[in-house]
């Protein structure tokens, strides 16, 4: 069974530019959400992806945009980067939209540590 | 407004002593909490959950305490060991949300 891998671990942009992220989820996981963990901090949920559909988002700006293609992986867009997007990225994924109370229990990747400057 | 609340950022704890993870809430609506442990370089991993209609749940030395009328879970290891130096979230949701609310974690150091 594959976990959820994302790409890439690390990278650096500057202030105003635009990045993608990627995760592909659990093999038979069809939800995928996105948190934004900053240094020091709890991760804090961007949103969530069931059947290609954004389906919740957290309190993030319309900068933060995302895809869920049909064999369920993700991507996650930034647009106009900021100094305060530096943080680590994670992905999780899980088998059902009902969430963790409704054992859609969440499996995470090892997350994309993005730094702007 | 930090609705799920860690107050001890670390916390160091002598192997196979027992190891206590404290954790609050504000949001009276969240009905399910869960741990999750986090080494270097990895991504969370869940632990142990517990529903508002419980008080307790054990799993193997992981047990997790839930009061409600105070709004505080608490995680209990015992006995520590060496792997379990980690970083550990408590989280939480309610019913059918698919977000969920973390804690800023707290970091345990298991003492050989």
């Amino acid at each position: 069974e594959t976990g959820v891998t994302q790409s890439p671990t690390h990278l650096i942009k500057t202030r105003g530019q635009q990045v993608t992220l990627r995760c592909s989820s659990q093999s038979g996981h069809n939800t995928v959400s996105w948190y934004q963990q900053a240094l020091g901090q709890g991760p804090q949920f961007i949103f969530q992806y069931y059947r290609e559909e954004e389906n919740g988002r957290g309190n993030f700006p319309p900068r933060f945009s995302g895809l869920q293609f049909p064999n369920y992986s993700s991507e996650l867009n930034v647009n106009a980067l900021e100094l305060d997007d530096s943080a680590l990225y994670l992905c999780a994924s899980s088998a059902t939209s009902a969430g963790p109370s409704g054992t859609g229990e969440l499996f995470f990747g090892e997350g994309s540590r993005l730094t702007v400057l | 407004d930090q609705q799920v609340k860690q107050n001890s950022p670390s916390l160091s704890v002598q192997e196979g002593r027992i190891s206590i993870l404290n954790c609050d809430y504000t949001n009276s609506m969240f009905d399910y909490f869960l741990w999750y442990k986090k080494y270097p370089a990895e991504g969370p991993t869940f632990l142990i959950s517990i529903s508002s209609i419980k008080d307790k749940n054990e799993d193997g030395r992981f047990t997790v305490f839930l009061n409600k009328s105070a709004k505080h879970l608490s995680l209990h290891i015992v006995p520590s060991q060496p792997g379990d130096s980690a970083v550990y979230f408590c989280a939480a949701s309610d019913f059918g949300n698919e977000k969920l609310t973390f804690g800023t974690g707290t970091r345990l150091t298991i003492i050989p």
